[in-house]
C-alpha cells in the first residue's frame, strides 16, 4: 500500500486569491491524480501528472485555473487560482497500487471552503 | 462517456438491519472497486472483483460482480453504527485506460 501525505487538511480562503495543496507519497509512483468531491458528491478527476512531462487534463478543467506540478516521482502539488465560492471542496490526490487500476490509494483531502 | 449509477443516493437503518447498495452501468468494466469514506478522510478500498460472477466477503460485507461484469452490488448484514459512511463503486475500464469512474455514492448512517 502507499501512504499519501496531503497539505493542508483545510483551508478557508479569500475569492480572488491562490491556494496551493501539496501530496507527497512514501514510494515512488509514475503517475498522480488530482480530484475534486463537491459538497455530497463522488469524485471527478481533475488531471492526471506524470513526472517530466505535463499534466492530462480531464474535460471540464484548465491549466490556468489548476496548475499542476510533479518535480519527481514522490512529489505534486495542484494550485487552485483565482478563487471563488463554487471552488469550494475537497481536494484529493491518488496514486495507483501496484496492479495498476485495481486499487488506488487516497491521501485525506483537502477541504477548500472560499468566502 | 461510461457513468456509474449508484443507488440509493442515501440510506438511514437502525443498528441490526441488513443493507444492499447497488452500481449499475451500460458499460462493461474489466473491474470494479468498492471504497468507503469518512468524513474528512479519503476513499478507503474495500474490496476489487474482476471476475464476472464473482462474490467476496468481507466480514458482515458481501460484493457481487454482475455477470456481465457492467453492475454490481454491496450487502451489509446486520449493519453496526461503524458502518456510517460514503460508500463509492469505481469501474475501470480496461485495456490502457487507467482512469477510474466513480459512481455518486451512498451515504449510509447507521442508528444506534
Amino acid at each position: 500500500s502507499a501512504v499519501i501525505s496531503q497539505k493542508p487538511s483545510r483551508d478557508i480562503c479569500q475569492r480572488g486569491t491562490s491556494l496551493t495543496i501539496q501530496c507527497q507519497v512514501d514510494s515512488q509512483v509514475t503517475m498522480m491524480f488530482w480530484y475534486r468531491q463537491q459538497p455530497g458528491q463522488s469524485l471527478t478527476l481533475i488531471a492526471t501528472a506524470n513526472q517530466g512531462s505535463e499534466a492530462t487534463y480531464e474535460s471540464g478543467f484548465v491549466i490556468d485555473k489548476f496548475p499542476i506540478s510533479r518535480p519527481n516521482l514522490t512529489f505534486s502539488t495542484l494550485t487552485v487560482s483565482n478563487m471563488s465560492p463554487e471552488d469550494s471542496s475537497i481536494y484529493l490526490c491518488s496514486v495507483d497500487g501496484p496492479f495498476r487500476g485495481t486499487e488506488a490509494f487516497f491521501g485525506q483531502g483537502t477541504r477548500l471552503t472560499v468566502v | 462517456t461510461q457513468l456509474l449509477e449508484q443507488s440509493p443516493q442515501f440510506l438511514s437503518i437502525q443498528e441490526g438491519e441488513n443493507l444492499t447498495v447497488y452500481c449499475n452501468s451500460s458499460s462493461v468494466f474489466s473491474s470494479l472497486q468498492w471504497y468507503r469514506q469518512e468524513p474528512g478522510e479519503g476513499p478507503v478500498l474495500l474490496v476489487t472483483v474482476v471476475t464476472g460472477g464473482e462474490v467476496k466477503k468481507l466480514k458482515r460485507l458481501t460484493f457481487q460482480f454482475g455477470d456481465a461484469r457492467k453492475d454490481s452490488s454491496l450487502h451489509i448484514t446486520a449493519a453496526q453504527p461503524g458502518d456510517t459512511g460514503l460508500y463509492l463503486c469505481a469501474g475501470k475500464s480496461g485495456g490502457s485506460n487507467y482512469k477510474l469512474t466513480f459512481g455518486k455514492g451512498t451515504l449510509l448512517t447507521v442508528n444506534p
